[in-house]
């Protein structure tokens, strides 16, 4: 597709499971962004790849959470011993240059509900 | 650190209408871009529209234009002729030289146009 592609759409989770979420960036783009959107709020950065660096991941916001691109392209974010706390849209944002003029595309987002 | 203040939780607007989004924002950075993004229900965050820091005409895109006003540090968002479909979270963003593309969002306006 054409598009920034994340997988599952909607993952309900039991608190204390572990979830992975996967995203497809656009084919070429070099740069990977990770973001958390909890609901009625702006979506704040988690994490940062160029190519298969990850080059910031300052917003990470504990030991449970995990971020892997090991290609370049695919990108998991992998969230462990999920709390309610987690619950929230996670969504995967691509770029095809690093500066601060090129805009990000984003994929439709997961749904994370932690029960 | 960047900032980004959005101050109106929710506008309304007549179809057909134009209405202005505000946008604040905070940088000590010289070099630095402003995004707007729209977010409809199905979650999705769709680029509208960029401003670079050293632009010195205000951007345009279709019904969209920014109105940049650097000294106050402001970036809104006019969207001209509004239309039923343009009801949506509206989110404006900032990326500064010092941090790549990664965006700092603020917290968004809920538009709601009504025929």
């Amino acid at each position: 597709g054409a598009g920034v592609s994340q997988s599952p759409r909607y993952k309900v989770a039991k608190r204390g499971q572990d979830v992975a979420l996967r995203c497809d960036p656009i084919s070429g783009h070099v740069s990977l962004f990770w973001y958390q959107q909890a609901l009625g709020q702006g979506p704040e950065f988690l994490t940062y790849f160029q190519n298969e660096a990850q080059l910031d991941k300052s917003g990470l916001p504990s030991d449970r959470f995990f971020a892997e691109r090991p290609e370049g392209s695919v990108s998991t974010l992998k969230i462990q011993r999920t709390q309610q706390e987690d619950s929230a849209v996670y969504l995967c944002a691509s770029s095809s240059r690093t500066g601060p003029n090129s805009p990000l595309h984003f994929g439709n987002g997961t749904r994370l509900t932690v029960t | 650190a960047q900032k980004i203040t959005q101050t109106q939780p929710g506008m309304f607007v007549q179809e057909k209408e134009a209405v202005t989004l505000d946008c604040t924002y905070d940088t000590s950075d010289q070099s630095y871009g402003l995004f707007w993004y729209k977010q409809p229900s199905s979650g999705e965050m769709i680029f509208l529209i960029y401003q670079g820091s050293y632009d010195e005409q205000n951007a345009t895109e279709g019904r969209y234009s920014l109105n940049f006003q650097k000294a106050r540090k402001s970036a809104n968002l006019v969207i001209s002729a509004s239309q039923l479909g343009d009801s949506a979270m509206y989110f404006c963003a900032m990326s500064a030289n010092n941090a790549g593309n990664m965006l700092t969002f603020g917290g968004g306006t809920r538009l709601m146009v009504k025929p």
